[in-house]
């Protein structure tokens, strides 16, 4: 089935740096979701990618679409204390399930 | 809309017994999923009704576990007998329109610990 790879799976910034996070597909996606989950919470929806190499920004987050449609990667601009998360970016399949896997857990230093 | 509605909140059980998740999905989503998460695995796939129809069980772990969706605004998740193993916080979320083309929107979760 498909599956989407996330990396890294952990990463610790000190406050003000840059993060990435990538996903990685074996097929082309229809659409990229991503999400994030603060500690002890449940994940919340942030955006949804469509189309081939589209860029969508919130604030200091950045997200990209690959052109072929296979990867897809979240950009923090200089992290803060609430940027303290998992994200995900769960792939879906054909029937409609919805994968999330590990995600990439981000612990930053005040 | 108060969001998806899941309990109990926590649950505290010993070996061998019964237990049962509940979910209230948003009013008007059409799908229904059931999640387990833990730190070796991460956030795992169980089930997911469509129009209270289970259309994907291949994530459930064993035949200890069982799902329902008597109709659009209720669902359980059955753990019969449960195991240490099973401890876990589980998630319940309800989407629009299949996953992927709709956000997902979870529940607080259960967090389930057995003795």
């Amino acid at each position: 089935g498909q599956q989407v790879m996330q990396i890294p799976q952990y990463q610790h910034v000190q406050e003000g740096e840059d993060f990435t996070t990538y996903c990685n597909s074996s097929t082309t996606l229809s659409n990229i979701q991503w999400y994030k989950q603060r500690p002890g919470g449940h994940p919340v929806f942030l955006i949804q990618l469509v189309k081939s190499g589209e860029v969508k920004k919130q604030k200091r987050l950045t997200f990209q679409f690959g052109e072929a449609k296979k990867n897809s990667s979240l950009h923090i601009t200089a992290t803060q204390t609430t940027d303290v998360g998992t994200y995900f970016c769960p792939g879906s399949s054909n029937t409609g399930k919805l994968i999330f896997g590990q995600g990439t857990t981000l612990q930053v230093k005040p | 809309d108060a969001g998806v509605i899941q309990s109990p909140r926590h649950e505290v059980t010993e070996m061998g017994q019964e237990v049962t998740l509940r979910c209230k999905p948003i009013s008007g989503h059409d799908y229904l999923f059931w999640y387990r998460q833990t730190m070796m695995r991460g956030l795992e796939l169980l089930i997911y009704f469509n129009n209270n129809v289970p259309i994907d069980d291949s994530g459930m772990p064993e035949d200890r576990f069982s799902a329902k969706m008597p109709n659009a605004s209720f669902s359980t998740l059955k753990i019969q007998p449960s195991e240490p193993r099973d401890s876990a916080v589980y998630f319940c979320a309800s989407s629009l329109y299949r996953g992927g083309n709709s956000p997902l929107h979870f529940g607080n979760g259960t967090r389930l610990t057995v003795t």
